[in-house]
């Protein structure tokens, strides 16, 4: 799959459980995104890494720890979480951090916390 | 603080009729916009923006500063536009900074 590509598409974890989010992309971009789309809420921007550099954490709780490791991968690491984080996560990435160059989505992980 | 406003939830029209999707933003500064648009099954993905003044599948949006507008517009509405809509900003002197969305206006275009 061209684009960027996220993994798994579906999640379904309990409070005390542990997983991580995967989004990796080959288009020679150097920024990547994750946002948070809950229902009845606008897109939540959480994370923004450039050049695998962190430069934005939007006050998310530390129960989201994002890495990354390389340009073409991030991940966002979950650990105890809440039922009110069951939301779709997006990953996005852009060939530099400016907006002029658009941003690429992923298809999304959808998140169900029980 | 930068806040993007889409003030319908949905927004249903007969084919072939004009069809505008609005949009109002807060922002002191010089903003960067844009529509997103996500079909059925499919990724978000960009529609166009204000800097580059195009007409995208006969969509166009106007920047309008004075009343913090940029309202999607089609003349003639088409089957294939039904998807959902998001108006997005960015703020920052270098333009650099990330995208804030507005919450979606889902546009249905009926037969």
């Amino acid at each position: 799959e061209t684009g960027v590509t996220q993994t798994p598409r579906h999640l379904v974890m309990g409070m005390t459980n542990k997983k991580s989010l995967k989004c990796e992309q080959h288009l020679g971009h150097n920024a990547m995104y994750w946002y948070k789309q809950s229902a009845k809420k606008p897109l939540e921007l959480m994370f923004v890494y450039s050049l695998e550099e962190r430069v934005e954490n939007n006050s998310v709780p530390s129960r989201f720890s994002p890495e990354c490791p390389n340009s073409s991968h991030l991940f966002l690491h979950l650990h105890t979480l809440q039922p009110e984080d069951s939301a779709l996560y997006l990953c996005a990435s852009s060939q530099e951090l400016g907006l002029r160059y658009g941003y690429t989505f992923g298809s999304g992980t959808r998140l169900t916390v029980v | 603080a930068q806040r993007v406003t889409q003030p319908e939830k949905l927004l249903s029209v007969f084919k072939g009729a004009p069809v505008e999707l609005k949009c109002n933003y807060s922002y002191s500064g010089s903003p960067e916009l844009f529509w997103y648009v996500q079909y059925s099954r499919q990724r978000l993905q960009l529609l166009l923006r204000h800097i580059s003044r195009e007409s995208i599948k006969g969509f166009t949006a106007d920047l309008n500063k004075g009343e913090t507008s940029f309202h999607l517009k089609k003349p003639f509405a088409q089957e294939e536009d039904s998807a959902m809509y998001y108006c997005a900003l960015s703020g920052g002197n270098s333009g650099n900074t990330p995208l804030v969305f507005g919450k979606g206006t889902r546009l249905s275009v009926i037969a």
